[in-house]
């Protein structure tokens, strides 16, 4: 069964902190999709970064970076120099792939985890 | 990338009434998921509505709580039937491209009176 865990359920930072949201999965699948989703207290789900389960690069999106480390099962998420506007719940979430397409199956989401970024 | 619209943004309903919740994408898409999220919780999937064929469903949900309709590759429906206080929740649709992300639409805030 897939599985993923945000054993965080919540992290307070002061601005200008250095924060890493942690993300451990289960599956028995060889290949499948990772992501990571932010949801601002407005509500929407913003997708923030979808990884292969080939590709094991780590990847730096502005003060955003994804360390993904197949061997512990982990996708963490680490925001460099937090803002205030980083304050959102972060969902990590696993998809299996369906086809040589590429095409992907429902998501898989952990609990989530809630960010509070304090000026 | 895809652009997801659904209505009504929110609702306020009665016990015992039914809400339908359309979900509308900007391009052909043939998987689409619907998700509900209970307040301060995660999402869980619902159903996956694929064209031309019928829903399937999570374990539980039913078919006659959750009605799903999938008319066209653009467009879902997802009927709350019968509501109660414990539906209250936000519904989402999402789309998968191929060879694309997941993309998911705004959301249905619903209370249940």
């Amino acid at each position: 069964a897939q599985k993923v865990t945000q054993a965080q359920t919540e992290i307070s930072v002061v601005e200008k902190e250095d924060v890493t949201l942690d993300c451990v999965y289960e599956t028995r699948d060889t290949t499948y999709y990772l992501f990571w989703y932010k949801q601002p207290p407005s509500g929407e789900l913003v997708f923030l970064i979808r990884r292969n389960s080939f590709d094991e690069q780590n990847e730096i999106s502005g003060r955003y970076s994804w360390n993904f480390q197949k061997s512990t099962s982990s996708f963490n998420f680490t925001i460099t120099a937090s803002q205030v506007v980083d304050s959102a719940v972060y969902f990590c979430a696993l998809s299996e792939i369906l086809n040589y397409g590429g095409s992907q199956g429902n998501l898989i989401f952990g609990k989530g985890t809630k960010l509070s970024v304090k000026p | 990338s895809a652009v997801i619209s659904q209505k009504p943004s929110r609702d306020i309903c009665q016990r015992g009434t039914s809400l339908t919740i359309q979900c509308q994408v900007d391009s052909q898409v043939t998987m689409m998921f619907w998700y509900r999220q209970q307040p301060g919780q995660s999402l869980t999937l619902i159903a996956t509505a694929n064209q031309g064929s019928e829903a399937t469903y999570e374990s539980g949900f039913v078919i006659d709580k959750f009605p799903i309709s999938r008319p066209n590759l653009t467009f879902s429906t997802l009927t709350v039937s019968n509501m109660s206080p414990e539906d209250s929740s936000i519904y989402l649709c999402s789309v998968a491209p191929p060879t694309d992300t997941q993309y998911f639409g705004p959301g249905t805030r619903l209370t249940v009176l």
